[in-house]
């Protein structure tokens, strides 16, 4: 069954602009995971955010999480081209430490 | 330091067909998970290999199955190949409870 579920499925942006990405799940987790994917090829990691973490900052990238919502935001500020990708949180809930629950992504589409 | 390797890149089967794909953990880790990702879905969790034991399964029918050797590599082995079985799989490699490496995932099609 689907754990996170990412919003909107797809979001077209200039370059520049910010992009945000919102996720939100079912259980309690130990933590959240926010990856990249090209073109179906292998994820790359962002951002690993933990259940006592309310912020995290990557970069361009910054991961807010509220647990009283189940909720998650990404946020990347002044998007490039190269930003252009699916993007994916994962949650690892109780003592499944390493088995991820994955959303369907949000597809980014950044302009050049 | 080689990141998560995997091999096949691409791979062909027909219907009722076996194939077994292989992956190489990063260097250091001792945990490897499998993943299946259908074209336009997140990924889905297979397997879990800890000390060469399955350590969790996700809610995959017994046609798939997997091996951790000694030098933490893995396998995943699928029988009986169906249709519905062509996906990217993706192999990760981790030191739980930290975040997991992914490799660039083989392509499997089946005809």
């Amino acid at each position: 069954s689907q754990q996170g579920e990412e919003d909107p499925q797809a979001l077209s942006i200039q370059e520049g602009e910010n992009a945000t990405m919102n996720c939100s799940y079912k259980t309690s987790i130990n933590n959240l995971q926010w990856y990249r994917q090209n073109s179906g090829r292998g994820l790359v990691h962002l951002i690993l955010i933990r259940s006592n973490e309310r912020e995290k900052h990557s970069g361009r990238l910054r991961v807010t999480l509220d647990t009283s919502k189940k909720s998650s935001s990404l946020l990347i500020t002044a998007s490039r081209a190269a930003d252009t990708a699916s993007y994916f949180c994962a949650t690892d809930a109780g003592a499944n430490a390493g088995k991820s629950t994955f959303g369907d992504g949000t597809t980014l589409t950044v302009k050049p | 330091d080689a990141g998560v390797t995997q091999s096949p890149t691409h791979l062909i089967k027909t219907r009722g067909q076996q194939v077994t794909l292989r992956c190489s953990p990063k260097s250091g880790h001792d945990t490897v998970s499998w993943y299946q990702q259908a074209l336009g879905q997140g990924p889905q969790f297979i397997f879990q290999y800890y000390e060469e034991e399955e350590r969790q399964r996700g809610n995959f029918p017994d046609r798939f199955s997997g091996h951790q050797f000694p030098n933490y590599s893995s396998e995943l082995n699928v029988n009986a190949l169906l249709l519905g079985d062509s996906a990217l799989y993706l192999c990760a490699s981790s030191i739980p409870p930290n975040e997991q490496f992914f490799g660039p995932g083989t392509r499997l099609t089946v005809l």
